[in-house]
């Protein structure tokens, strides 16, 4: 199993353009969620999904939109990119809610 | 939104020093997890405690689950250099029969001592 793979690694955007941060898992995990951290501030969720065509806010949503189509993909779209965004975000899966999360390897975002 | 305290936020270790770290929240959690985060990579899942007053250990890594839901603690003994990292707290909330999302503490940060 490859587990929990994200793309791209390092992204650089001006402010205003949109794009899509990519997650994957191949383990048939149900929840899978978005996390950001920034220095100092730990891991914030972003979204999250709990199975297929069901997702939800966590705690920063703004700016961000999640589709989970498929129970493997779990993709993260910025749909205007602000500095504010300049961040490293996780991607993370678990069997259910209940159960351990893994995370994947981190996208670096930097948002001029 | 609820938050966790985790302290420190950075410590320095000489190897072979023990080292202690913990978490402490106004909210009761039913799941206690401890992840380490090395530089340039995703969090790995340590020690995960489900009961009140759990000690669990992890070769070297020994963690606790308060007897009041609200904190937690992870010990390090004989620290090597490879433990160098950032090592954080999560708790998942208890909503009366409902799990809720993980809550991460902000991160302890160890260095080596120079």
């Amino acid at each position: 199993n490859a587990g929990v793979t994200q793309t791209p690694k390092f992204q650089v955007l001006k402010t205003g353009q949109s794009m899509t941060l990519q997650c994957a898992q191949d383990m048939n995990h149900e929840y899978m969620s978005w996390y950001r951290q920034d220095p100092g501030m730990g891991l914030r969720l972003i979204h999250y999904s709990v199975g297929a065509g069901i997702t939800d806010q966590g705690e920063v949503p703004n700016g961000y939109n999640v589709s989970r189509s498929t129970t493997e993909d779990f993709p993260l779209r910025l749909l205007s990119a602000a500095p504010s965004q300049t961040s490293v975000y996780f991607c993370a899966s678990s069997e259910d809610l209940a159960e351990t999360q893994y995370f994947g390897p981190g996208t670096r975002l930097l948002v001029l | 939104g609820q938050q966790l305290n985790q302290s420190p936020q950075s410590m320095f270790i000489q190897e072979g020093e023990d080292v202690s770290m913990n978490c402490t929240s106004s909210s009761i959690f039913n799941t206690w997890l401890w992840y380490k985060q090395d530089p340039g990579e995703g969090p790995v899942l340590l020690i995960a405690l489900y009961k009140a007053g759990e000690l669990t250990s992890n070769g070297r890594l020994t963690a606790q689950f308060g007897i009041t839901r609200k904190d937690s603690f992870l010990n390090i003994s004989a620290s090597i250099p490879s433990d160098v990292g950032i090592y954080f707290c999560a708790g998942q909330l208890y909503y009366g029969g409902s799990q809720g999302n993980l809550i991460f503490g902000k991160g302890t940060k160890l260095s080596v001592k120079p």
